[in-house]
């Protein structure tokens, strides 16, 4: 069974500072691995998708990085602004479901 | 991008009462569509996957006589919490994936908040 981890849970930086969220999981088999965001009591907003043959994505100030083989991924934020604070979600995709980390709540301070 | 509808977006109703949430698929066919709950500050876990046209498969622990699912057409799915009690007070989100899409990507609904008195 899948099982997803994401450190830290919660984060707390200075604006404009560069961050890196993790998320690692158990099982490589995956067709793809994908990154939200959720702002509180909001639906998810789709930020970057990565198919299991690409070992990166980039969009804007945000890149996340594929490592099947140590089970890992990394959501990178350049220059962070208090616009990016939420809580981002990693989530897995094994062909028939998504498994999600637990999320990271990102806090962004001016 | 494929968008998904989910209706309502909140709704508070008295315990022993049953409510629905409707999740459409605007602009494309979703032969599956999958119900998550979602409890606060934790993330998402999946309930249920509906297929078009046949019965939904409920993960372990979810009790199908209390979230019923129908997936009737190929653009909605519906699941309804029957005899609501205010532990079932949650955040609801669906997501339906595009068969056509060659990605396997599931498109979310904003989601529903579920306040059970």
């Amino acid at each position: 069974k899948q099982e997803v981890t994401q450190i830290p849970a919660a984060l707390s930086v200075p604006e404009g500072e560069n961050l890196v969220l993790n998320c690692s999981f158990t099982d490589s088999a995956i067709y793809n691995l994908q990154w939200f965001r959720q702002d509180p009591g909001k639906g998810l907003t789709s930020l970057l998708l990565i198919q299991s043959s690409q070992r990166e994505q980039t969009s804007g100030r945000l890149n996340a990085s594929l490592d099947k083989s140590s089970g890992r991924s990394t959501l990178y934020i350049a220059a962070s602004q208090p616009g990016d604070s939420a809580t981002y979600l990693c989530a897995l995709n094994a062909g028939n479901m998504l498994t999600f980390g637990g999320g990271t709540r990102l806090m962004v301070k001016p | 991008g494929a968008v998904v509808s989910q209706h309502p977006s909140w709704v508070i109703c008295k315990s022993g009462t049953s409510v629905k949430i409707e999740c459409r698929s605007l602009d494309f066919q979703a032969t599956t569509m999958f119900w998550y709950r979602q409890f606060p500050k934790q993330s998402l876990m999946l309930m249920a996957t509906s297929n078009e046209g046949s019965k939904a498969t409920y993960e372990q622990g979810v009790e199908k006589d209390k979230f019923l699912i129908n997936h009737a057409s190929l653009t909605l799915s519906t699941l309804t919490v029957t005899s609501a009690h205010p532990e079932d007070s949650s955040f609801y989100i669906c997501s339906a994936r595009d068969p056509q899409g060659s990605k396997n990507i599931q498109y979310f609904g904003a989601g529903t908040r579920l306040s059970v008195l």
